[in-house]
């Protein structure tokens, strides 16, 4: 158990819709990052965030956003979904930069 | 282009052998990750490494930084360590951005 808690585990949506993915980071890490990991791209970085600001951005779609909050856990807005949307995204956490980065679970989204 | 890459991409081998998968890298760096992921899912960080070479139980990782490479190494490899490795990367940048870029991985599988 990596200390990094992601919810929900699975999610079912259709092409159109719009989800939020919730991370909690490990208890004393400021660093949260988004990974996207499909069966095409591979894993993917989408975005960091340190102390509640954003910090670097890689390849995020413009339909997809994210933050963090005072309590440094982190959302992940993804809308107007589409199919080659689906895939399992991952949140890890660090206490600084550069450090070990410790990993989510991950959520599954499946776009129908 | 900032790349990655992990050769080999599949590898098969007995218990008991002494395995050894590669990673190369495009410019500079600021730390090298050595990640293992199972089927299921889950990423696990087996090492963080800038310099030198570090070790843990029966896994081994070394990084020439001149050369643009490191080595993750399992001595006495056991089917347990069938999993898929990868290797990635956070690039030297300013104001501590450090999002990970991923090469492609190695799918290994440890026969009894």
């Amino acid at each position: 158990d990596s200390g990094v808690t992601q919810t929900p585990k699975h999610l079912i949506t259709a092409t159109g819709q719009r989800v939020t993915l919730r991370c909690s980071p490990r208890s004393g890490d400021l660093s949260v990052y988004w990974y996207q990991q499909s069966l095409d791209q591979g894993l993917q970085f989408l975005i960091q965030y340190y102390n509640g600001e954003e910090r670097a951005k890689g390849n995020i779609l413009e339909r997809f956003s994210a933050q963090q909050f005072p309590d440094l856990h982190s959302e992940l807005n993804l809308s107007s979904l589409e199919l080659g949307d689906s895939a399992l995204y991952f949140c890890a956490s660090s206490v600084g930069t550069p450090n070990t980065q410790y990993f989510g679970p991950g959520t599954r989204l499946t776009v129908l | 282009k900032n790349e990655v890459e992990q050769s080999p991409q599949n590898l098969t081998a007995q218990e008991g052998e002494f395995i050894t998968i590669n990673c190369s890298y495009s410019v500079g760096i600021s730390a090298l990750h050595w990640l293992q992921q199972h089927p299921g899912g889950g990423i696990v960080s087996l090492f963080m490494l800038s310099s030198g070479k570090k070790k843990h139980g029966r896994l081994i990782a070394t990084i020439n930084i001149q050369e643009k490479h490191s080595s993750l190494h399992i001595t006495a490899s056991h089917p347990r360590d069938s999993a898929v490795y990868i290797c990635a990367v956070s690039w030297v940048s300013g104001g501590g951005a450090d999002g990970l870029t991923f090469g492609k991985g190695t799918h290994l599988i440890i026969q009894p």
